[in-house]
């Protein structure tokens, strides 16, 4: 079955740049969208379509994709950012949703 | 203002069959491009989607769930439900309704709380 893969962990300190991978073969095929997941709580959308960012998701998420990797970028990273980050995407036929494993955003 | 809200049992015992209900507002499942899916997350662990239905009754599986899982709506009641038979301790998770405007290339944009699921004897 078609996979996602993301990176388990990543650690930034407040004010840098946090950039989040997520890998797939289809990826250069089907848009990349990303949540997120705060504890106790839903996912939240935070970047759709490989780069749109919806409203009220604040300026500093932004998505980028080259080839099979996407990336999802938070610059001047905010405590309030510590959280779980998911891609999700769909398989060459578009018709079955997939997950990344999802990676876990340290503030230090 | 669009919303969604899961409902079922907390606990299920091993080999019976689960059935959650989502119940949504804010948007009609029999308007062109609708869809509300299934997610699961055990705890501690990923997202995981189960299944889709579309407004044009449409339904579409994990592939590594499909012959465990039934998806189906009632667009008058505003309600998906999602049936689960022979439940496992594995299964256990919170189980997330979402909706997408459209079956392929659109984001999973509003989300249920979830409902918590434990399956135990």
């Amino acid at each position: 079955s078609y996979e996602l893969t993301q990176p388990p962990s990543v650690s930034v300190s407040p004010g840098q740049t946090a950039r989040i991978t997520c890998s797939g073969d289809a990826l250069p095929k089907q848009y990349a969208y990303w949540y997120q997941q705060k504890p106790g709580q839903a996912p939240v959308l935070v970047i759709y379509k490989d780069s749109e960012r919806p409203s009220g998701i604040p300026e500093r998420f932004s998505g980028s994709s080259s080839g099979t990797t996407v990336t999802l970028t938070i610059s001047g990273v905010q405590a309030e950012d510590e959280a779980d980050y998911y891609c999700q995407s769909a398989d060459s036929s578009g018709t079955y949703k997939v997950f990344g494993g999802g990676t876990k955003l340290t503030v230090l | 203002q669009v919303t969604l809200r899961e409902s079922g049992p907390a606990l299920v015992k091993p080999t019976q069959t689960l059935t959650l209900t989502c119940t949504f507002s804010g948007f009609s499942l029999s308007t062109s491009g609708m869809c509300v899916s299934w997610i699961r997350q055990p705890p501690g662990k990923a997202l995981e989607w189960l299944a889709l239905i579309d407004w044009d009754d449409d339904k579409y599986y994990s592939t590594s769930l499909k012959t465990r899982l039934t998806i189906s709506k009632d667009t008058s009641k505003n309600q998906v439900v999602l049936t689960m038979t022979n439940m496992d301790p594995v299964d256990t998770a919170t189980y997330y309704c979402a909706r997408t405007q459209g079956r392929t290339g659109t984001a999973l944009d509003y989300w249920g709380q979830g409902t918590l699921v434990t399956v135990s004897s």
